[in-house]
C-alpha cells in the first residue's frame, strides 16, 4: 500500500516549457487535490477533483490545467511555465464522504522555473 | 472567506520543554479543525483533529481542543523531544464557505526546532 504517489520529485524548467505533474493514490479515494506551498504562505489548493470525472479550480488555478484520468491518477500540467510557478506541489486526496475525513499527502515534487 | 491565522515562527525549545503553537480560525459555517505535521522532506500527514466545540484531539502527545468562543485550536505538547522538530499546519474544512466542501484552508505553518 503505497498511499499517495508523486512523480517527479524534482524538476528543473525554462520560462515557457511545459511539464505534466503525475500523481497516484491506491486507497480508492473518492476525491483528489493539488495544491502548492509557498515560504510562510502554507498551502494553497490549485484545483481538485470530487469524484471520477469532475474537477474544479481552487484558489489559485491561473496557468494550470487538471486531468482526473480515472479514479486512481490525477495530473497537473504547467503549459507555459513561468518563475511564479516555483514552488513545491502536493497532491492529496481523501474520501471526502464528510467534512472530518483525513486527506493524505503524497511526499511533494519541488519545481523550479529558471 | 476562511482563514487560519497561526503564531509565526521559527520556535526553538530544549527537549522536554512545553511547547504551545498558537492557532485561530475564521469561518463561515461550523468548521472541522486540524493540526498536520510536515517532517522535513517529506508530505503533510495528519497529526490530529476536533469536529466540534469543547472537542479535544489528542496524537503522539499532542493535543488541542477546539474553542467556539475564542475561535481558537492551539496545539500544545508536555515535553517535546527532537525528533518533534517538523513544521507544523493548522487548517480548517468549512462546508458553509466557498468552493468545495472538502476543501481545507491552511495556516502558513511554523517551523520547530527542538535542540538536545
Amino acid at each position: 500500500n503505497a498511499g499517495v504517489t508523486q512523480t517527479p520529485k524534482f524538476q528543473v524548467l525554462k520560462t515557457g516549457q511545459s511539464m505534466t505533474l503525475q500523481c497516484a493514490q491506491d486507497m480508492n479515494h473518492n476525491s483528489m487535490y493539488w495544491y502548492r506551498q509557498d515560504p510562510g504562505m502554507g498551502l494553497r489548493l490549485i484545483y481538485y477533483s470530487a469524484s471520477e470525472g469532475t474537477t474544479d479550480k481552487g484558489e489559485v488555478p491561473n496557468g494550470y490545467n487538471v486531468s482526473r484520468l480515472n479514479k486512481r491518477e490525477f495530473s497537473l500540467r504547467l503549459e507555459s511555465a513561468a518563475p511564479s510557478q516555483t514552488s513545491v506541489y502536493f497532491c492529496a486526496s481523501s474520501w471526502a464522504r464528510a467534512q472530518t475525513d483525513t486527506q493524505y499527502f503524497g511526499p511533494g515534487t519541488r519545481l523550479t522555473v529558471l | 472567506g476562511d482563514s487560519v491565522t497561526q503564531m509565526e515562527g521559527p520556535v526553538t525549545l530544549s527537549e522536554e520543554a512545553f511547547l504551545t503553537i498558537n492557532c485561530t480560525y475564521t469561518a463561515t459555517g461550523y468548521p472541522s479543525l486540524f493540526w498536520y505535521v510536515q517532517y522535513p522532506g517529506e508530505g503533510l500527514q495528519l497529526l490530529l483533529k476536533a469536529t466540534k466545540a469543547d472537542d479535544k484531539g489528542s496524537n503522539k502527545g499532542f493535543e488541542a481542543t477546539y474553542r467556539k468562543e475564542t475561535t481558537s485550536f492551539h496545539l500544545e505538547k508536555g515535553s517535546v523531544q527532537v525528533s518533534d522538530s517538523a513544521v507544523y499546519f493548522c487548517a480548517l474544512s468549512d462546508p458553509s464557505g466557498s468552493g468545495s466542501a472538502r476543501q481545507l484552508t491552511f495556516g502558513s505553518g511554523t517551523q520547530l526546532t527542538v535542540l538536545p
